[in-house]
């Protein structure tokens, strides 16, 4: 089993739409988990982060944590063009602040 | 404008060439990091440093060599013993490497095809 599973995508979605994107993984030492943003044929962006289990909103994303199921979520609310990218989970939270990636999820938002 | 640089962004090797990438950062962090991605595979750790003349072998360094001899600077050398180079690869970097968690920052990326 990978440490950090992702849906795999591609996910299409019409403008407007609620998105829900979300990880699994295995290793509980992780604490901090995150999300980047990633637009095609560029660096990863932060997008959010979050320490622990709960959620935090920015905007129209919220990440959601629940580390007693070893799952991660973010959410889209009222999804637009520009969100289209691929977004990537990240964790980390052993001795060392290296990231364990998803494989990342190609969001297509269509006008 | 502070941030990371890579270069080239597209870089074309035959095989059995070694080829560089370069990275630079003017952020002042101490930790640098390269990843490789591939199509459907996510971000890959090849090597990290989290200070200057000190690195570590991340998940896939077999056929990479690295140097941080400044600390602005983390050069990728992608020799010819790396089978499958072709790859979009990915500097970044951050406050330090030894906290929990800091944000990294990620440069655009160099591209890089072996003919």
């Amino acid at each position: 089993q990978k440490e950090v599973e992702q849906d795999p995508g591609p996910l299409s979605v019409p403008e407007g739409a609620i998105v829900s994107l979300n990880c699994t993984y295995s290793n509980s030492a992780f604490q901090y988990f995150m999300w980047y943003r990633q637009y095609s044929r560029k660096g990863p962006e932060l997008l959010m982060y979050t320490y622990s289990s709960g959620n935090k909103e920015d905007g129209r994303f919220t990440a959601q944590v629940d580390k007693s199921s070893k799952y991660i979520s973010l959410f889209i609310r009222d999804s637009q063009p520009s969100d289209s990218a691929t977004y990537l989970c990240a964790m980390s939270g052993e001795a060392n602040s290296k990231l364990t990636f998803g494989k990342g999820i190609t969001l297509s938002v269509r006008p | 404008d502070g941030g990371i640089t890579q270069s080239p962004k597209y870089l074309f090797r035959k095989e059995g060439q070694n080829v560089t990438l370069s990275c630079e950062q003017n952020l002042n962090h101490d930790a640098m990091y390269w990843y490789r991605q591939d199509p459907g595979q996510g971000l890959r750790l090849i090597y990290y440093s989290q200070i200057v003349n000190d690195f570590q072998k991340g998940d896939i360094a077999e056929g990479y060599s690295v140097s941080r001899e400044k600390k602005e600077s983390f050069p990728l050398t992608v020799t010819s013993a790396q089978k499958n180079p072709t790859a979009f690869y990915l500097c970044a970097s951050s406050i330090d490497g030894q906290t929990l968690y800091n944000e990294q920052f990620f440069g655009p990326g160099t591209r890089l095809t072996v003919l």
